[in-house]
């Protein structure tokens, strides 16, 4: 069963740079086909796709956010990270990491971290 | 702004059978696949691609699409099922991910 989980400061400063990992467990980031997201979530709002990015380090990127985001990926440590620079208030809200499948002529996430609040606040 | 369209909020009478519908162009060429989210939770997969559901999921749930629209079928919905549900897909250009904005859906 491969589970996800989301580590990172639950509070940031506005200007300064959101930084969060994605801990894989129950499946190797190396073993490919898979797209390793992030995803956030305003309070009371809905789904944004923020990127993903591939085990060999290919990148895409929402890109209405395009500009701020860089996502990387450590397959030694099964893991992957967002960072989102230049952060102001809009930027609160709940960062999910998951697992993107894509087949043909469908994109599904099949699996997701619990999610973590990030609040932008000085 | 998404380019799949739901509508905001949907009801449904307890054990009665509920459509939830998603729009956009790109779906003409994909798939949509769909997602029931629950308050304080994760997101849960339920329908992707034609018409598959993963292990754990009821089978009152079900997909289907015709044109630019994709649709969600709940048959003999459950008080379990009062949830948010999003569709996703990918976008007209194959690379990107857009979700639908999301359907509150009430069991009466």
């Amino acid at each position: 069963q491969v589970q996800l989980q989301e580590s990172g400061p639950g509070l940031v400063k506005p200007s300064q740079t959101l930084s969060l990992t994605c801990t894989v467990s129950g499946g190797s980031i190396s073993s490919g086909g898979y797209y390793w997201s992030w995803i956030r979530q305003h309070p009371g709002k809905g789904l944004e796709w923020i990127g993903y990015i591939y085990y060999s380090g290919s990148t895409y990127y929402n890109p209405s956010l395009k500009s701020l985001v860089t996502i990387s990926v450590d397959t030694s440590k099964n893991q992957f990270s967002l960072k989102l620079s230049s952060v102001t208030a809009a930027d609160t809200a709940v960062y999910y990491c998951a697992r993107g499948v894509r087949a043909g002529w469908v994109y599904y996430f099949d699996y997701w971290g619990q999610g973590t609040l990030v609040t932008v606040s000085s | 702004s998404s380019e799949l369209t739901q509508d905001p909020a949907v009801s449904v009478a307890l054990g009665q059978t509920v459509r939830i519908t998603c729009q956009g162009d790109s779906l003409r060429s994909y798939y949509a696949s769909w997602y029931q989210q629950k308050p304080g939770q994760a997101p849960v997969l339920v329908i992707y691609g034609k018409n598959n559901r993963p292990s754990g999921i009821p089978d009152r749930f079900s997909g289907s699409s015709s044109g630019n629209t994709a649709s969600l079928t709940i048959t003999g919905a459950q008080a379990e099922d009062e949830a948010d549900y999003y569709c996703n897909s990918r976008d007209s250009s194959g690379n990107q991910v857009v979700f639908g904005g999301g359907t509150k859906l009430t069991v009466l």
